[in-house]
């Protein structure tokens, strides 16, 4: 099937700082991307829905200034978490779509812990 | 408001017995319902689906099924294997809208 790869698996960073995490569509060209947090015991939240070659579009709550999407290619898309907080700390996923809104493929996605 | 609800965090199922998974909704709109599975430290895979207009879906040991009038759908597993020790995640999705998860439901088969 289809492989998604995200990176890194976890990082741990200071509050204030930003980190960056990619999600890349390894073997096929993926048109829409998908951003997702997942606190412990919850589901996951979607946070942002990302075309190719556009502006994110974010859902209602997501802050568009504190995490950053950008997706140049129909392989790539990152999430950049700027001035990251302790209550930035999640586990972050991300999934990608060939065409359709189902049968989405996801990345294993990012543990963040910011301290 | 959770629009899909997983109302149980766990459940525990012995090897060989059948697995019963249930999940609610409460968006009338929904017409299509997937389950994913997922094992720790990996992302979701997909593993069965069904639109509104079928009432069953069958996938070798998985099946889902879907009341419709009842908003709600199960996934059963039959004969639970321990390599199915995962956590189930319930979605849906109305036509060009985003899935929507519920909380998931970790599956424990014991040897």
């Amino acid at each position: 099937g289809a492989v998604v790869s995200q990176h890194p698996s976890w990082v741990i960073c200071k509050s204030g700082t930003s980190v960056k995490i990619e999600c890349r569509s390894l073997d096929f060209q993926a048109t829409t991307m998908f951003w997702y947090r997942q606190f412990p015991k919850q589901s996951l939240m979607l946070m942002a829905t990302s075309n190719e070659g556009s502006k994110a579009t974010y859902e209602q709550g997501v802050e568009k200034d504190k995490f950053l999407i950008n997706h140049a290619s129909l392989t790539l898309s990152t999430l950049t978490v700027t001035s990251a907080h302790p209550e930035d700390s999640s586990f972050y996923i991300c999934s990608a779509s060939d065409g359709g809104n189902e049968k989405l493929f996801f990345g294993s996605g990012t543990q963040l812990s910011v301290l | 408001d959770q629009q899909v609800k997983q109302n149980s965090p766990s459940l525990s199922v012995q090897e060989g017995r059948i697995s019963i998974l249930n999940c609610d909704y409460t968006n009338s709109m929904f017409d299509y319902f997937l389950w994913y599975k997922k094992y720790p430290a990996e992302g979701p895979t997909f593993l069965i689906s069904i639109s509104s207009i079928k009432d069953k879906n069958e996938d070798g040991r998985f099946t889902v099924f879907l009341n419709k009038s009842a908003k709600h759908l199960s996934l059963h597993i039959v004969p639970s294997q321990p390599g199915d020790s995962a956590v189930y995640f319930c979605a849906a999705a109305s036509a060009n809208s985003k899935l929507t998860f519920g909380k998931g439901i970790t599956l424990s088969v014991r040897p």
